[in-house]
């Protein structure tokens, strides 16, 4: 029933080490989207990919490599994870229709970065 | 960079009283949506509008889009604790990148 799911829900990793996350979405929408939320609560935009191919790369570091292997699909890479990585990360959704768009989110990863 | 700032930043009141919400931007928005963010949760899409000048209701909560199109207003009519969250603006300049509020916290006590 989950239309955008994401996992893992935590992920507690020492710095230095590499992490993913996957993300996968049934609603059959063309765009998705990570998007990163600091302790402030503030949500940016990462990166959005459409129908597996890239569209928006909003200036993060190379260290994070989203991967799209179908439209379905949108995973998150992060080689040689710093303390500043800490932050919960979403992943949406999206499909443009007479109405404009809405993102439907994921309920978001919580990293932690020791 | 569009920057879009919400008022106030964190919002405390008890149930049965009138708040609202202000997001303002110097930039002109094609759109304009409003999310509400639970805790352990994703933000949920509540409404979307697209007019300068357009008002829309949804139970309790009225949205307003400015006549100039930078900045939006939501007003929620005898709050209640289920209102509770994390409001957060979002507007988009005619392409699918949408850029977020900085947010308003509510709290609702019984």
């Amino acid at each position: 029933d989950t239309a955008v799911s994401q996992t893992p829900k935590y992920l507690v990793t020492q710095m230095g080490n590499d992490k993913s996350i996957k993300c996968e979405q049934n609603l059959g929408h063309d765009t998705m989207y990570w998007y990163k939320q600091d302790s402030k609560k503030f949500l940016k935009i990462m990166f959005s990919y459409n129908n597996k191919e890239l569209i928006i790369n909003e200036t993060v570091p190379n260290r994070f490599s989203p991967k799209s292997p179908d439209k379905a699909h949108l995973n998150l890479h992060i080689n040689s994870l710093e303390l500043g990585d800490s932050a919960v990360y979403f992943c949406a959704s999206s499909q443009v229709d007479f109405g404009g768009f809405a993102l439907h989110f994921g309920n978001g990863t919580r990293l932690t970065v020791t | 960079t569009q920057l879009l700032e919400q008022s106030p930043q964190f919002l405390s009141i008890q149930e049965g009283e009138n708040l609202t919400v202000y997001c303002n931007s110097s930039s002109v928005f094609s759109s304009l949506q409003w999310y509400r963010q639970e805790p352990g949760e994703g933000p949920v899409l509540l409404v979307t509008v697209v007019t300068g000048g357009e008002v829309k209701k949804l139970k309790r909560l009225t949205f307003q889009f400015g006549d100039a199109r930078k900045d939006s207003s939501l007003h929620i009519t005898a709050a209640q604790t289920g209102d509770t969250g994390l409001y957060l603006c979002a507007g988009t300049e005619w392409t699918d990148k949408l850029i977020f509020g900085t947010g308003t916290r509510l709290q609702v006590f019984p």
